[in-house]
């Protein structure tokens, strides 16, 4: 069976320092790969999504970076931390894009800037 | 407009209470529409896909009216353990992305 993880789950960072998520999905190959942020009493927001190694797209701008090193990895950066990156960070994979693809998330990770 | 909306809640109802969520979508060209479920500080779970005929899993049944753009989730005689943010969630956009509503909060009393 597929399974995700990313981590740290909880961490605090200071505003200006770098930031790094890692997520890895296990039990499927080629997946689509997603990263949201969800905002204290605000919706699931997608932040960015690649369908292949090397392969990302923005969907927002912001002070985010996302890469795909391997086919199962995604990682989540920023170089410089903003207050307003605090928040649920969830990772999150599926077979295919769109109409009947159920999306699975990791365990998330809570962020908070201070 | 948003693309998704929802009540956002609280809902408080007595256990065995039966409940009733509605979700409203802007895009028209949606084809795929699900109910996820999370609990506090957790990750949306998968609760049900939504099917165009209705569907039921237990005690829940999903609708949509596509009509009047419109989704809903029926949960009959509620459980503590369903005390969650129902999160509804449609495809939409040029890439056909999932989008998700801000949730619904329900909060069932002993």
């Amino acid at each position: 069976s597929q399974t995700i993880h990313q981590w740290p789950a909880t961490l605090v960072q200071p505003v200006g320092s770098p930031l790094s998520l890692e997520c890895t999905v296990e039990g499927t190959s080629n997946p689509n790969l997603y990263w949201y942020r969800q905002a204290a009493g605000r919706g699931l927001q997608l932040l960015f999504y690649s369908v292949g190694i090397g392969q990302i797209s923005s969907e927002v701008p912001q002070n985010l970076s996302a890469s795909r090193p391997q086919d199962r990895q995604f990682i989540l950066s920023s170089k410089k931390l903003l207050l307003s990156d605090s928040g649920f960070y969830l990772c999150a994979w599926s077979a295919g894009m769109g109409s009947g693809n159920t999306i699975y998330f990791g365990e998330g990770s809570w962020l908070t800037v201070v | 407009r948003k693309e998704v909306e929802q009540d956002p809640g609280p809902f408080n109802v007595p256990e065995g209470a039966t409940v009733a969520f509605n979700c409203t979508y802007s895009n028209s060209a949606s084809q795929s529409f699900f109910w996820y479920r999370q609990d506090c500080r957790k990750e949306p779970k998968l609760l049900m896909s939504v099917y165009s005929s209705g569907n039921e899993d237990g005690r829940f049944t999903a609708q949509l009216n596509r009509a009047s753009q419109y989704i809903s989730l029926l949960i009959r005689d509620s459980k503590l353990s369903d005390s969650a943010t129902y999160l509804c969630v449609v495809t939409g956009g040029a890439t056909n992305k999932l989008i998700f509503g801000t949730g619904t909060l329900l909060a069932v009393q002993p």
